[in-house]
């Protein structure tokens, strides 16, 4: 039974346009959301997170949304360039402490095109 | 200040056998959790080890084991290997929050 969802399995982007990456899960415990980038033949990368209290969290170029109502959160980067093409992996937890696991979804492969 | 490294990066064994998946965490880091990831998914959490206790536990049969040793690097064994064993295996560890975790580059271990 998958818990976190994301239905892209790919995106491809024009250098310099808005990517969206969207991410849905079911269970309603969850309270604490991140994103990660993998590349090929190396461990995820954790990229940005958001606790289930805010509805926004901007880092840089990334931005994370949370609609707790809809269960779906959405990871935006702006400008996309080429090097942040990789696999990104939403995940979410019962716990912000790190006690629990996390539950990962398949991942969306974004391509960045120059 | 160095990384999560796993060893060995590849590995095959056949099915029926038994093998061992080593992790040294970072520096500092006394938590260290494993998660099986199998072709076209997410990684999937098999258990965590929080200064050297088993600290919970994903869906995964008894023949799934950890030990995490005082200098809190890390063992996966895995007994009676089955195909569906085949995945890669990633290691992370943290000193205690989710953001603060680091993935190894993982050991891809093939079962035939």
């Amino acid at each position: 039974d998958q818990q976190v969802k994301q239905n892209s399995p790919s995106l491809s982007v024009q250098e310099g346009r808005i990517s969206i990456l969207n991410c849905d899960y079911t269970n309603s415990m969850f309270d604490y959301f991140l994103w990660y980038k993998k590349y090929p033949a190396e461990g995820p990368t954790f990229l940005i997170s958001i606790s289930s209290i805010k509805d926004k969290n901007e880092d840089g170029r990334f931005t994370v949304f949370l609609n707790k109502s809809a269960k779906h959160l959405s990871l935006h980067i702006v400008p996309s360039q080429p090097g942040d093409s990789a696999v990104y992996f939403c995940a979410a937890s019962e716990d912000q402490t790190g006690a629990n696991n996390l539950f990962f979804g398949t991942g969306t492969r974004l391509t960045v095109i120059p | 200040e160095t990384g999560v490294t796993q060893s060995p990066t590849h590995l095959i064994k056949t099915r029926g056998q038994q093998v061992t998946l080593r992790c040294s965490s970072q520096s500092g880091h006394n938590t260290v959790s494993w998660y099986q990831q199998a072709l076209g998914q997410g990684p999937q959490f098999i258990f965590q080890y929080y200064r050297e206790e088993e600290n919970g536990r994903g869906n995964f049969p008894p023949r799934f084991s950890g030990l995490q040793f005082p200098n809190y690097s890390s063992e996966l064994n895995v007994n009676a290997l089955e195909l569906d064993d085949s995945a890669l295996y990633l290691c992370a560890s943290s000193a205690g929050t989710h953001y603060g975790y680091t993935f190894g580059s993982g050991t891809r271990l093939t079962v035939v």
